[in-house]
């Protein structure tokens, strides 16, 4: 799997908007985007993907880049249930090891009151 | 309305005991996984099962094994656990293999301590 690169740690307001940015500078045309989720003690939980155009959710945005080798997780108000480990993922839709996630160390988000 | 349960959701057991971590699911996936998760890192997966094939991971220590008697249930059972292997294992699931779309739905987890 391709990799990625997120900050360590991102600290952000209750009810502001959070912009989680992850570089994949490596990605090829058949990978998918996906971000995942830790709330504490608990199991990850899928939260988005993409391939090219931009997302929505009921639970966030996704934004990508339009060469690829960036996307952006959107919270776009931030409640204290949001504090977690965000995993950005990338996922080959053409074979290979793309039955796993292989997380990285992903971004630990906190939610200030 | 739990989709992924896990069984218990804490677990001693002693070092060598041998040791059967319960994972059920009622969303009819395929695919079961379980994960091997260490304190403060990232989760690692171990196996996983499409429907009845068992697929190992190359780097999975042979004292994990894993069963699925039918399309809820998946166990994983530890041989000989040391104090290594305390962790939290997670059980997940996903209705097919094809990674680009198929999301995976975890369970909370079970912490397990090895004394």
């Amino acid at each position: 799997d391709a990799k990625t690169t997120q900050p360590n740690s991102m600290e952000s307001n209750e009810e502001e908007p959070v912009h989680l940015p992850c570089n994949h500078s490596t990605i090829s045309g058949t990978d998918y985007i996906h971000w995942y989720r830790q709330l504490p003690s608990q199991g990850p939980e899928y939260v988005i993907h993409g391939l090219t155009s931009n997302v929505n959710n009921r639970m966030a945005s996704l934004a990508i880049a339009e060469d690829r080798k960036s996307s952006t997780l959107i919270l776009h108000r931030a409640t204290l249930r949001d504090a977690a480990v965000y995993y950005c993922i990338l996922r080959d839709r053409s074979g290979g090891s793309n039955y796993k996630l292989t997380f990285g160390k992903g971004t630990l988000l906190t939610v200030n009151p | 309305d739990a989709m992924v349960i896990q069984n218990p959701r804490y677990q001693v057991t002693q070092f060598g005991k041998p040791v059967t971590l319960s994972c059920s699911q009622t969303l009819n996936h395929n695919v079961m996984y379980w994960y091997q998760q260490k304190s403060s890192q990232a989760p690692k997966l171990l196996f996983h099962y499409y429907d009845k094939d068992f697929n190992n991971e190359a780097d999975t220590p042979d004292n994990f094994q894993s069963r699925r008697p039918n399309t809820s249930f998946c166990f994983l059972d530890i041989r000989s656990p040391g104090l290594g292997d305390a962790a939290m294992y997670l059980c997940a699931t996903s209705r097919d293999l094809a990674g680009g779309i198929n999301e995976q739905y975890f369970g909370p987890g079970t912490r397990l301590t090895v004394t």
